[in-house]
C-alpha cells in the first residue's frame, strides 16, 4: 500500500447505526486530517491531529468522534447521524502542521445516511 | 470568515489551448497556496504549490501568485481532454491554525477534442 488509504470506500447506514471510517497513511507523516465534502460546498476541515494529539476540532457535532491511536492511523466514529451528513469524507496527511507542508488526500469514503 | 473564491465554470477550452483558472482569497496573511485537481467521483490530487510572489512552473502547469492583489492562478498549457476535471484552490491562513486549508468551491474545466 502506498500513500493514504481509506476504508470502506462506500458506506450506507441508518440514523441509528454506529460505524467507523478508517484511514491509514504510508508516507511517514506526523499530521492527519478529516475533511467533509458535500455537494456544491467547499471542502470543510473537521479534525486535525498532530503526533496523535488533536489540535483542531472545527465545531463538528459530537455524533462524529475522531480517534488517532498512532501517527499512521486515523478513525472517524459515527453514531446517530442525520441525512444531511451524507457526503464524501476525506482523510489527508502532511509532514506536520506547518503551513508549508502539502496535504495528500486518500480516496475518500462515500457515506449515505438513510 | 476566510473565503476563497473561484468561478465555478464550466470553463471550456479546445484541446491544445491554454486554460486559465483564477482564485482570490480574503485573508491577507495567507502563506501557502495549493492547486488540487479532482476528477468526478475521485478525491483531490495535489498538482501545484506556491509560497512566494511570481510564477512557478511544473511541466504544463504554471502557478502564479500575487499577494498584494490576493490572487492566485493556474495556467495549463497544451490542454488535453484528460485535464477535464474540477480544479480546487486551497489557501492556508495566517493564524495559529494556519495549517488549516481553506478551499474554494472549484472551477470545472472541460477540454474539448
Amino acid at each position: 500500500e502506498t500513500g493514504v488509504t481509506q476504508t470502506p470506500r462506500h458506506l450506507v447506514m441508518g440514523m441509528t447505526n454506529k460505524k467507523s471510517l478508517k484511514c491509514e497513511q504510508h508516507l511517514g507523516h506526523n499530521a492527519m486530517y478529516w475533511y467533509k465534502q458535500s455537494a456544491k460546498k467547499p471542502l470543510e476541515l473537521m479534525f486535525v491531529y498532530s503526533l496523535e494529539e488533536r489540535v483542531e476540532n472545527n465545531s463538528v457535532p459530537s455524533r462524529f468522534s475522531p480517534e488517532c491511536p498512532n501517527s499512521s492511523h486515523l478513525f472517524l466514529h459515527l453514531h446517530t447521524l442525520q441525512p444531511e451528513d451524507s457526503a464524501l469524507y476525506l482523510c489527508a496527511s502532511s509532514q506536520d502542521t506547518s503551513t508549508t507542508y502539502e496535504q495528500y488526500f486518500g480516496p475518500g469514503t462515500r457515506l449515505t445516511v438513510t | 470568515q476566510k473565503e476563497v473564491e473561484q468561478n465555478s465554470g464550466p470553463l471550456s477550452v479546445p484541446e491544445g489551448a491554454i486554460a486559465s483558472l483564477n482564485c482570490t482569497y480574503s485573508d491577507r496573511g495567507s502563506q501557502s497556496f495549493f492547486w488540487y485537481r479532482q476528477y468526478s467521483g475521485k478525491s483531490p490530487e495535489l498538482i501545484m504549490s506556491i509560497y512566494s510572489n511570481g510564477d512557478k512552473e511544473d511541466g504544463r502547469f504554471t502557478a502564479q501568485l500575487n499577494k498584494a492583489s490576493q490572487y492566485v492562478s493556474l495556467l495549463i498549457r497544451d490542454s488535453q481532454p484528460s485535464d477535464s476535471a474540477t480544479y480546487l484552490c486551497a489557501v492556508t491562513g495566517s493564524s495559529d491554525s494556519g495549517y488549516a486549508l481553506n478551499f474554494g468551491k472549484g472551477t470545472s474545466l472541460l477540454v474539448t477534442p
